[in-house]
């Protein structure tokens, strides 16, 4: 079992529709990162979170500390969010080492 | 527009030539990280510095690579001689760390070094 479990592996929404990622893990952790790879490969930072939740335009990550779990959320999805989702965590116990999901496709189509 | 500079963005090599990628970090950034993206394996972290110190290479094959900052506006990734299973895209990241190791910015990549060895 991995150490960070994303879901869906790939996902493909109609432009408007509401998208949700999730994100478990199963460690004890001190930050967690939602990167996005556009298709060209460049990657982007999109959140870092401890705790609660953040929002950035029509972007919001939740995290649950309790449960292990965090959730990306994209409102009113456009084709150009069209993207690999990344979470990745940082073990309490391995300093500033990242650990990497698998990421999920997101496809939004016009 | 702070952002962390890679070079060469791609590179074609025979197997067994020197390879050497350059990142420059954000400035005032204090912990640069390395990492190696394969359809594979994913995204893996080779190496990562704090203040140009190495703290942890341990994802890093230490017979043909190695890792060094020569100075705070320079990260440099080599690989000696490099094999076409060192094919892949490597990522260079950067982040300000402040207290007790925990991040204090999120990680700022690069647009990443396409390394194809054949």
């Amino acid at each position: 079992k991995n150490e960070v479990e994303q879901s869906p592996q790939n996902l493909t929404a109609q432009e408007g529709e509401f998208i949700t990622i999730n994100c478990s893990y199963s460690v004890g952790i001190s930050a967690l990162h939602w990167l996005q790879q556009h298709p060209g490969g460049g990657i982007v930072s999109l959140f870092m979170l401890s705790s609660g939740k953040k929002k950035h335009g029509r972007l919001i990550a939740t995290i649950n500390i309790q449960e292990k779990h965090s959730s990306l959320h994209i409102t009113a999805s456009h084709p150009r969010d069209s993207a690999v989702y990344i979470c990745a965590v940082r073990a309490e116990t391995s300093g500033s080492r990242l650990t990497f999901g698998e990421g999920t496709q997101l496809t939004v189509n016009p | 527009d702070a952002r962390v500079t890679q070079t060469p963005r791609h590179k074609v090599t025979e197997m067994g030539q020197e390879v050497t990628m350059r990142c420059q970090p954000i400035l005032g950034h204090n912990t640069v990280f390395w990492y190696r993206q394969t359809m594979m394996q994913g995204l893996e972290l080779l190496a990562y510095f704090r203040n140009r110190a190495p703290l942890d290479d341990s994802g890093m094959p230490k017979d043909r690579f190695s890792a060094e900052m020569p100075d705070a506006t320079l990260a440099t990734l080599k690989i000696q001689p490099s094999e076409p299973r060192d094919s892949a895209v490597y990522f260079c990241a950067s982040g300000l760390v402040r207290f007790l190791g925990r991040p204090s910015t999120e990680a700022f990549f690069g647009q990443g070094t396409r390394l194809t060895v054949v």
